[in-house]
């Protein structure tokens, strides 16, 4: 059974600082995407990672997948309020499995 | 971009009642649908597959008899909960592979909170 395992699973950012969410799952996967919720609405996609060694930049956000450690990580760059939300990674050998989550709260 | 409009977006409905929830798929066509189901602080559980015109791929745990899905055309998928109870109340969203750009693999609908009272 596919794993995708996130961490940490609530994150408390200063604002201005930098933080790194972890994404790890359990089987081969070429694909793996980020996404973020805000609360009581559906998904947004943020990234989608198509090959091992892929980096994603969009603003303070930035995405990258080792996919022979069967990693991915998101960076936040200088934190700001508007990033507090849930971050969920996913990964795609046949069908859409989610991590876990990473509630993500910035403070002032 | 594509687009699934998932409908209604939220429903407060009584213990014993069914209740329907449409996703379509605008300005492309969706062979399969995915349902998910999302519990607050948790994240999102695949519930079912639907295909266009064949049945539904249930993932293990799932009542088929609860959670009807009917893939009726290219464009609709529908998820009916029948007998709702209150533990059946959650966050249903649906997702349809296909999309462009960020959104490359699944476009998901908004999302339909369901409230069993």
């Amino acid at each position: 059974e596919l794993k995708v395992e996130q961490n940490p699973l609530f994150l408390s950012m200063q604002e201005g600082k930098n933080y790194t969410i972890y994404c790890n799952y359990s089987t081969t996967s070429d694909r793996l995407y980020w996404y973020r919720q805000d609360p009581g609405k559906s998904l947004e996609s943020l990234f989608v990672l198509l090959s091992n060694g892929a980096v994603k930049q969009e603003g303070r956000l930035m995405a990258s997948l080792d996919t022979k450690a069967r990693l991915s990580t998101l960076h936040i760059t200088a934190a700001v309020h508007d990033l507090s939300a849930t971050y969920f990674c996913a990964v795609d050998p046949r069908k859409l499995t989610f991590g876990t989550g990473t509630r993500l709260q910035v403070t002032l | 971009g594509a687009v699934v409009s998932q409908h209604p977006s939220w429903v407060i409905c009584k213990s014993g009642t069914s209740v329907k929830i449409e996703c379509r798929s605008l300005d492309f066509q969706a062979t399969t649908m995915f349902w998910y189901r999302q519990f607050p602080k948790q994240s999102l559980m695949l519930m079912a597959t639907s295909n266009e015109g064949s049945k539904a791929t249930y993932e293990q745990g799932v009542e088929k008899d609860k959670f009807l899905i009917n893939h009726a055309s290219l464009t609709l998928s529908t998820l009916t909960v029948t007998s709702a109870h209150p533990e059946d109340s959650s966050f249903y969203i649906c997702s349809a592979p296909g999309g462009q750009g960020r959104s490359y693999g699944y476009t998901f609908g908004s999302g339909t909170r369901l409230t069993v009272v």
